[in-house]
């Protein structure tokens, strides 16, 4: 299985500042014949299930903020929020799709300052 | 717009089989090539992916969980199973019900989740 490690578990940035979650795969999830990094990133609230945010690593769903993005490639990969809103408070999930089983993170607390 | 909606018992006795039934609105189950996933998260813990199924029947489980896990799908009312069997206090969870646009894509559509607690 490819492990999925975050970090770091909790992180408490003031309002309008950027904010920095990190995701490390055992492998790389990098398929070298269409390069695609097959790693996406959920932003869950409480009481909701995740929702996409980043797909391919840095593609933007539809309908999430710019102020959202993702980059990295292989093994190692960022989610980057610009400017923290309040709505933005919630817990951040890297996934793997490279292969069966998928594999989730252990998630990012993202709070207040 | 494509809505899934989890069912089934909220509490389960352990040593017995947990059933869930997710069903999809909004779209048809059997058209898109889409694949069909349940995924699970402990209580106040990250996300497990259960396992898949295609509109076929075709199936993948989690090795994890492969030994307990029975997955189908009934396109005639739109709907897709699970079933747990053996379950013990460690099976308490929310089960989400989610769809991946194909076998390697991430999870576009969830629905509420439903919580099963595993207690006598």
């Amino acid at each position: 299985d490819i492990v999925m490690t975050q970090s770091p578990d909790s992180l408490a940035v003031s309002l309008g500042e950027r904010a920095t979650i990190n995701c490390k795969s055992s492998q790389s999830v990098l398929y070298s014949s269409n390069k695609k990094n097959y790693l996406a990133w959920y932003q869950q609230k409480p009481g909701q299930p995740p929702k996409v945010l980043i797909y391919w690593a840095s593609a933007r769903e539809s309908g999430v903020p710019d102020r959202f993005s993702g980059s990295g490639s292989g093994t190692d990969f960022t989610l980057t929020i610009s400017s923290l809103q309040a709505e933005d408070v919630a817990v951040y999930y890297c996934q793997q799709y490279y292969s069966t089983p998928f594999t989730f993170g252990q998630g990012t607390k993202l709070e207040i300052k | 717009q494509v809505q899934l909606q989890e069912s089934g018992p909220g509490l389960v006795k352990p040593s017995q089989t947990l059933s869930l039934t997710c069903t999809v609105s909004g779209g048809s189950l059997s058209s898109g090539g889409y694949y069909w996933s349940w995924i699970r998260q402990h209580p106040g813990k990250g996300l497990e992916w259960i396992g898949y199924i295609y509109y076929s029947g075709s199936t993948y489980y989690n090795p994890s969980l492969k030994s307990r896990v029975t997955m189908s799908v009934d396109t005639s009312k739109n709907q897709f199973s699970l079933k747990l069997s053996s379950v013990t206090a460690a099976d308490t969870a929310v089960y989400y019900c989610a769809r991946a646009n194909t076998v390697l894509e991430p999870f576009t559509y969830w629905g509420q989740g439903t919580l099963v607690t595993v207690s006598s």
